[in-house]
Parts: C-alpha cells; structure tokens; sequence
C-alpha cells in the first residue's frame, strides 16, 4: 500500500529557471494539500486541491506559484523564474475525501536554488 | 493571525524515561490537533490526533493532552527509545477553514543511551 509519492526528491535549479515538483495522492485519496518547509522551521500551509479544483489558495504567493490537480495524474506544484528565496522543502499531503484532517505526508522535495 | 507554538526547541531525555513535548495555540476556533514526527530527511509522520471534544487521547506508548481553558496540549511518549529522536510538531485546524493546518516550530527530542 504506497503512502504519499514525490518526485523528484532533490531538484536543483538556477535563478529565473522554472521547477515543477510532482505529488501522487496515496490511492483512493482525492485531496491533496502543499506546504513548505524553510530550515529550523515548521511546515507552512501553501494550497489545498481536490481533483481539478483549487479549494484554498490562501497560502501561496502571488506570483509565480501555482498548483493544477489534474483529473488523470498527480499534482503539480510549479513555481516560475525561481528566487535563491524558493529554496526549501516542499510537502504534499493527501487525505480521504470527507477526511480533511487526516493528512498524511510523502517524503518531501528538496528544491534548491544556485 | 492565529499560531502554535512549541515551548522548547530542544528536549533532552534519557532512554527509558518520559517525554513531555508542549504545544501552545492562539486560535480558540481551533478544534482539531494533530502531533507529527519529523526524522532527518523525511516528511512528518502522523502521530495522534485528538479533537477538541476530548481532553484526552492515548496511543502506543503516546498520550496527548488537551487544555483548551489555557490553549495548551501536550505530547506525552513513555519510555522513550533512541528511535523516538527526531523533531515533533504540534499542528492545528479550525473546522471552518477547509482543512488547513497551522504547525508549530518544532521541538527537537534527543534521547541519550
């Protein structure tokens, strides 16, 4: 029974290059949720999807971030024209449907910015 | 803005006592809190969670405690082993805000052999 899936693990990318990080929803989980992750610090909400709708945006920036969690494949978490500031890690979470609460996480991608 | 935060960055402890890990809230709407487990490199761990109906919730070897009158909780971890060291967090939810949670700071528990 696979958990949460993120790929790639590790991605680097220089300054004004675009990265694109990749959740699969542990199966039969139709919500999915991003947050990231700065060192020493704790986990800070970014979005949060069901299939082909965004539920809450609250957390993201204004620019250059966005989040698609197409009906067919995983999510996709795209940040544009990175910043050295992007650098962190990022999370996704997936939960039932009805079942907010109970996130349960992937193992994260580590996104550096040179 | 609502918060939660943790008292201590780091916990020492000695293998085979008690661990007790704080966790303080801001928002009195929040209704729903979940403790997590970060080791080194890998994405946080569902613990236990418990529901501001309850004041109390016990697991394995984990027991959290609920105080809403102050806005604290806390992680209880009996006998604690050395693979109990990592970073916890404590994280909350409000029932009116789509499932969203807030997390805390972390602390740091060291077990010492």
């Amino acid at each position: 029974n696979a958990g949460v899936m993120q790929n790639p693990r590790h991605l680097v990318r220089r300054r004004g290059q675009e990265a694109r990080l990749r959740c699969s929803p542990m199966k039969g989980h139709s919500h999915v949720y991003w947050y990231r992750q700065l060192p020493e610090e704790g986990l800070k909400f970014m979005v949060y999807l069901q299939k082909e709708n965004i539920i809450d945006e609250s957390g993201m920036p204004k620019e250059r971030f966005s989040a698609e969690f197409p009906k067919e494949g995983p999510s996709i978490l795209r940040i544009q024209q990175v910043v050295r500031g992007d650098s962190a890690a990022y999370f996704c979470a997936s939960s039932l449907a009805g079942s907010s609460y109970e996130q349960y996480f992937g193992p994260g991608t580590r996104l550096t910015v040179t | 803005g609502e918060s939660v935060g943790l008292h201590l960055p780091t916990l020492s402890v000695q293998e085979g006592d008690n661990s007790i890990i704080n966790c303080a809230y801001s928002n009195s709407a929040s209704d729903y809190f979940i403790w997590y487990k970060q080791e080194s490199g890998k994405g946080p761990q569902f613990i236990i969670d418990i529901r501001s109906n309850m004041d109390k919730r016990q697991g394995q070897r984990v027991t959290v405690l609920l105080n809403k009158t102050v806005k604290h909780l806390s992680l209880q971890i009996a006998a604690t082993q050395p693979g109990d060291s990592a970073v916890y967090f404590c994280a909350g939810s409000s029932s009116g805000n789509t499932g969203k949670l807030i997390f805390g700071q972390g602390t740091t528990l060291q077990v010492k052999p």
